[in-house]
């Protein structure tokens, strides 16, 4: 199975909103309400950001929201802080009941 | 307090065996898959498989079949990942994190280098 595409780099000030996207095929995202988004700063463990593709779990702002469109799920995060500057992983759910993650996007805020 | 606390950092050479741990805690260990990342240096997230420690039940990823063993003892809530020869492209971060449809507790993540 091929990971998931994301763009490497994304960036905008605070206060701005920004768009990851993640683009896989009709055999993961397009066939399950199971995409997922993870934060990770540098030197620590991953953290679930939302799940199912737009919910957000207990304790993460509500800044940040999921969507998803045919094979293409989004993370959206609005009103950016410079907390936000980290790295975002996308995953899905497969067919072959395995998970896939996406290459991951570096968000830096300027 | 759902935690998952993994076994420490080791260093290795190729050709060597290995296993780490990921003990469970705060929840019931038994409902809930537990799941393996593999994150190489400067790289992004790999998913190496699953298991569940009800009964053992175990998924790999084609990418990891073969490769590496998971196991699990569910009388002390600890998972395991093992290799039987490691290699220096095994060198990475290894993190547990508990699965449903989605990874939402993870490990401290156990760093493993393997060289000669």
């Amino acid at each position: 199975q091929s990971a998931l595409t994301q763009p490497a780099s994304v960036s905008g000030s605070p206060g701005q909103s920004i768009t990851i996207s993640c683009s896989g095929t009709s055999s993961d995202i397009g066939g399950y309400n199971y995409v997922s988004w993870y934060q990770q700063h540098p030197g620590k463990a991953p953290k679930l950001m939302i799940y199912d593709v737009s919910n957000r779990p207990s304790g993460v702002s509500n800044r940040f929201s999921g969507s998803k469109s045919g094979n293409t799920a989004s993370l959206t995060i609005s009103g950016l802080q410079a907390e936000d500057e980290a790295d975002y992983y996308c995953s899905s759910y497969t067919s072959s009941s395995t998970v896939v993650f996406g290459g991951g996007t570096k968000l830096t805020v300027l | 307090e759902v935690q998952l606390v993994q076994s420490g950092a080791e260093v290795k050479k190729p050709g060597e065996s290995l296993k780490i741990s990921c003990k469970g805690s705060g929840y019931s260990f038994t409902n809930y898959w537990i799941g393996w990342v593999r994150q190489m240096p400067g790289k992004g997230l790999e998913w190496m498989g699953i298991i569940y420690p009800a009964d053992s039940n175990t998924k790999y990823s084609p990418s990891f079949q073969g490769q590496v063993t998971i196991s699990v003892d569910k009388s002390i809530s600890t998972a395991y990942l093992q290799w039987s020869s490691l290699k220096a492209s095994d060198t990475a971060i290894y993190y547990c994190a508990r699965t449903a449809s989605y990874l939402d507790y993870w490990g401290q993540g156990t760093l493993v280098t393997v060289s000669s």
